[in-house]
């Protein structure tokens, strides 16, 4: 099973700074990686697949990069709606897998 | 637009079994495949299984098979999720999404479905 560690597990950042939340896979998963993001008492969001597509709908602050085992999920001037926890998941091979999050949350 | 509807909220006592579905609409059924993933409270997401609903092919989370059983409904859309032999372990908030056609990540989701297991 590849596993997925995300860090870090918490970011503080104030609205308009840039956050940067990183994303490991244990073996190579290509570029078959998606980022969600979700929100207290909602569902999860689709941001990016491919390691770098945004989804449809997706701000483009949001942006996505990294093949192999690193990869990133940058947002590049947060929001107050982008505060939330952020899952990165590889579908390179089964069983699929998470990463354990990273909650933005604002300083 | 592409939704996926979720059955209500349950309450099961350990032993049962439970029976979650996902009545799906604004695109074909056939054509995709359909995930499960649950989330412990507090905790983060937990991959279940998928299923093809064009041919009922599944894949389970090897800490699951034999608890866990995947069907779809093509006549009415719908994916079934049943997991039997329920503990406190299980409670969580089990999601349902769909898959982009041989792409494994999943866009939409549904509302989720809270199970609580308690004596």
């Amino acid at each position: 099973e590849i596993v997925m560690t995300q860090s870090p597990a918490t970011l503080s950042v104030s609205p308009g700074e840039r956050a940067t939340l990183s994303c490991r896979a244990s073996q190579s998963v290509s570029s078959n990686l998606a980022w969600y993001q979700q929100k207290p008492g909602q569902a999860p969001r689709l941001l990016i697949c491919g390691a770098s597509t945004r989804a449809t709908g997706i701000p483009a602050r949001f942006s996505g990069s990294g093949s192999g085992t690193e990869f990133t999920l940058t947002i590049s001037s947060l929001q107050s709606e982008d505060f939330a926890v952020y899952y990165c998941q590889q579908y390179n091979n089964w069983p699929l897998t998470f990463g354990g999050g990273t909650k933005v949350e604002i300083k | 637009q592409v939704q996926l509807v979720q059955s209500g909220a349950e309450v099961k006592k350990p032993g049962a079994s439970v029976k979650v579905s996902c009545k799906a609409s604004g695109y074909t059924f056939i054509s995709y495949g359909i995930t499960w993933v649950r989330q412990a409270p507090g905790q983060g997401l937990e991959w279940m299984g998928w299923i093809s609903a064009y041919n009922g092919d599944t894949n389970y989370a090897q800490k699951l098979q034999g608890r866990v059983t995947m069907t779809t409904d093509t006549s009415t859309s719908t994916a079934y999720m049943e997991l039997r032999s329920l503990t406190s372990d299980d409670t969580a908030v089990y999601y349902c999404a769909r898959d982009s056609s041989g792409w494994y990540w999943f866009d939409p989701w549904g509302q989720g479905t809270l199970v609580t297991v308690s004596s």
